[in-house]
């Protein structure tokens, strides 16, 4: 079965800083690959997705994410945080058949001035 | 805005009560989708459908739970003779094709069991 682990639960950033959200699935074969932010009182938003290819994805409000098999890894990554991306962020793993994700448990972003 | 709609966005019920959440997809999408999600955890999948057909519901909680699509357009989930562990946000989500497409999440309905 597939599953997904966010290690952080919480990460405090200063604005203006990285930031690295990291995110490990199991999954036998290629997995299909996804990051979702939720904003209070928002649905899940989809800031980047894999499915093959390049293993570097770009995102949209200036995120990105590598695809690592060695490392069963899908690592989400900001060169510049604003106070705008504090919430909550997911990474989800879904697999061939009926492509239902799996979500890992979510990591708390915190923005400070 | 044509995303995607769920009402009511609260409810709150006592013990015991039915009942049934609304969920209003993207229109041209055929596959929605039904999670739970509890305080501090990810979406947790319940059911979906294709078009009319609810092609999985072993992941349903428990015979309390049901859900339909009775049109393949919108969807309903209800809860019957609700429990205090049943208090979460309901999240519906759609999506255009069988592939590993993307999920457009509505904003969810959150429910109250008191």
């Amino acid at each position: 079965a597939q599953s997904v682990t966010q290690p952080d639960i919480h990460i405090t950033v200063s604005e203006g800083a990285s930031l690295e959200l990291r995110c490990n699935y199991s999954y036998g074969a290629t997995p299909y690959l996804f990051w979702y932010v939720q904003s209070p009182g928002q649905g899940l938003q989809l800031l980047l997705k894999y499915f093959s290819g390049d293993t570097l994805v770009q995102g949209i409000k200036g995120f990105e994410a590598e695809f690592k098999r060695s490392q069963s890894s899908f690592n989400l990554r900001k060169p510049s945080v604003h106070w705008s991306d504090a919430a909550e962020y997911f990474c989800a793993v879904a697999s061939g058949g009926s492509y239902i994700p799996t979500f890992g448990r979510g990591t708390s972003l915190i923005v400070h001035p | 805005d044509t995303g995607v709609s769920q009402n009511p966005r609260h409810k709150i019920t006592k013990r015991g009560q039915n009942v049934t959440f609304r969920c209003d997809p993207i229109s041209e999408h055929n596959r929605l989708y039904w999670y739970r999600q509890t305080l501090g955890q990810g979406p947790e999948f319940l059911t979906y459908f294709q078009n009319e057909a609810q092609l999985e519901k072993s992941r349903l909680l428990s015979d309390r739970f049901s859900a339909e699509r009775p049109k393949g357009s919108f969807s309903t989930l209800e809860i019957q003779r609700t429990e205090q562990g049943d208090s979460a946000m309901y999240l519906c989500a759609s999506s255009s094709s069988g592939g590993p497409d993307t999920q457009y999440f509505g904003p969810g309905t959150r429910l109250t069991v008191l």
